[in-house]
């Protein structure tokens, strides 16, 4: 069965830095895309920002540009969001998921980062 | 990036069919055919409904179908049923920078 599962969120004051992880399971992790999509309390989907097979291509929405990181480890079957300078509209969920084509599938089941002091 | 817009809200009695539209420009949705939908029932994770605009994973009943015309593609549920009741989101390929654009979402509602 293909999974996803992420862990890493938590509360963190604004200007705080919080590690997202991914741990991917039932698929060859190493052939796919990656992307992580967010949801904000009340709002819609966020694409957030996908990573390359061998993560030498990262791509991000604008609003994280040089805050936020992504990477891999395909040996850990992992990826990985780095978040700095955190504010609060950078609360949400945060869902991990494997991007096939021009498509998402499957999906995580998030993992909730509050940004408040 | 602008989100794709899409109806806030849509409703039907069961049985009856509902359409969903998702708006963009020439620079997602009408410039490629990469327009996908997801259900998401709140709490759970989101589900691929239709990807490539018409294509639809095994395991997704017929019910549901994709289509585009221009900068609008549309999903459309036949014969509604209680279960069918979620959040619904189209997706599009945004080119530049390999960058992607969920619409806005639309909540459906079985009466």
């Amino acid at each position: 069965e293909v999974q996803l599962v992420e862990s890493g969120g938590g509360l963190v004051q604004p200007g705080g830095s919080l590690r997202l992880s991914c741990a991917a399971s039932g698929f060859t992790f190493s052939d796919h895309w990656m992307t992580w999509v967010r949801q904000a309390p009340g709002k819609g989907l966020e694409w957030v920002a996908n990573i390359r097979q061998g993560g030498n291509e990262k791509y991000y929405v604008d609003s994280v540009k040089g805050r936020f990181t992504i990477s891999r480890d395909d040996a850990e079957k992992s990826v990985y969001l780095q978040m700095n300078s955190l504010r609060a509209e950078d609360t949400a969920v945060y869902y991990c998921v494997r991007r096939l084509g021009s498509w998402f599938d499957p999906w995580g089941q998030g993992t909730l980062v509050t940004v408040s002091s | 990036q602008s989100a794709l817009t899409q109806p806030p809200s849509a409703s039907g009695s069961p049985g009856q069919s509902v359409t969903i539209s998702c708006t963009g420009t020439s620079s997602d949705v009408g410039g490629y055919d990469y327009v996908s939908w997801y259900q998401h029932h709140p709490g759970k994770a989101p589900k691929l409904m239709i990807y490539e605009v018409s294509k639809r994973p095994s395991g997704v009943p017929d019910r549901f179908s994709g289509s585009k015309s221009g900068n609008t593609a549309s999903l459309t549920v036949s014969g509604l049923q209680a279960e069918d009741e979620a959040d619904y989101y189209c997706n599009s390929y945004a080119g530049r920078s390999n960058k992607y654009v969920f619409g806005s979402g639309t909540k459906l509602t079985v009466l």
